[in-house]
């Protein structure tokens, strides 16, 4: 079975700031680790993932996430803010090769302030 | 459709009255995935499909939700007999299939509140 911990319920952040989403698993096996954005009233949206290679792994918009797997964590930055990604972002994992579900994260909400 | 579909969007229903909850997945996704999140909370794994049978009904919470797929397309959720700690958002999803690097869609969610 896998666990998946977002440490951070709320971070409130100023517009251009950098923001860090801490995000860290357990699992007995190999997993792929993502990241979903919902945007307020609307439906969960795939950030990032991490399935191979590069552990580095980048959105198109200017976030990304790190995956370690020493420390079994997947943390999400962006160096800057917009007021646009205010949202709920969830830290998720999948075991490989066949998973067949998402385990999430409970959530954290960014706000970002003007 | 180009995305996941469900309805009802919104449903308010008295307590012990069964609903139906459905889902329209992307046309030609194999696996199709249902998930709840309750108020402040993250998402809970409810069952999963793919085609029309279900591999993996871990996440039902009780014999009251049940669910159903038909024409590897259109997925069904009943709640029977709801209760209050039903109420939540019903997240339906599909992927292309059952790999687990396939990236999987949401729809944009059923809020049921029971009363």
């Amino acid at each position: 079975a896998q666990s998946v911990t977002q440490l951070d319920s709320q971070v409130p952040v100023f517009e251009e700031a950098p923001v860090e989403l801490r995000c860290n698993y357990s699992s007995s096996v190999s997993v792929y680790l993502f990241w979903y954005v919902q945007y307020p009233n609307q439906g969960l949206q795939l950030l990032l993932k991490y399935l191979s290679g590069s552990t580095l792994v980048e959105s198109i918009n200017g976030f990304e996430a790190e995956f370690n797997k020493s420390q079994t964590s997947f943390h999400l930055r962006k160096p800057s803010v917009h007021i646009s990604d205010t949202a709920e972002y969830f830290c998720a994992v999948t075991p490989t090769p066949a998973g067949n579900k998402l385990t999430f994260g409970g959530g954290t909400r960014v706000l970002v302030k003007p | 459709g180009a995305g996941v579909s469900q309805s009802p969007s919104n449903k308010v229903t008295e307590k012990g009255k069964d609903v139906e909850l459905r889902c329209d997945p992307i046309s030609g996704h194999t696996a199709l995935y249902w998930y709840r999140q309750r108020l402040g909370q993250g998402l809970e794994f409810l069952i999963y499909f793919q085609g029309n049978s279900a591999p993996d009904k871990s996440g039902l919470p009780s014999d009251r939700f049940s669910a159903e797929r038909t024409g590897e397309s259109v997925s069904t959720l009943t709640i029977q007999r709801t209760q209050q700690e039903d109420s939540a958002v019903y997240l339906c999803a599909s992927s292309p299939g059952a790999g687990s690097g396939n990236t999987i869609y949401f729809g944009e969610g059923s809020w049921l509140t029971v009363v």
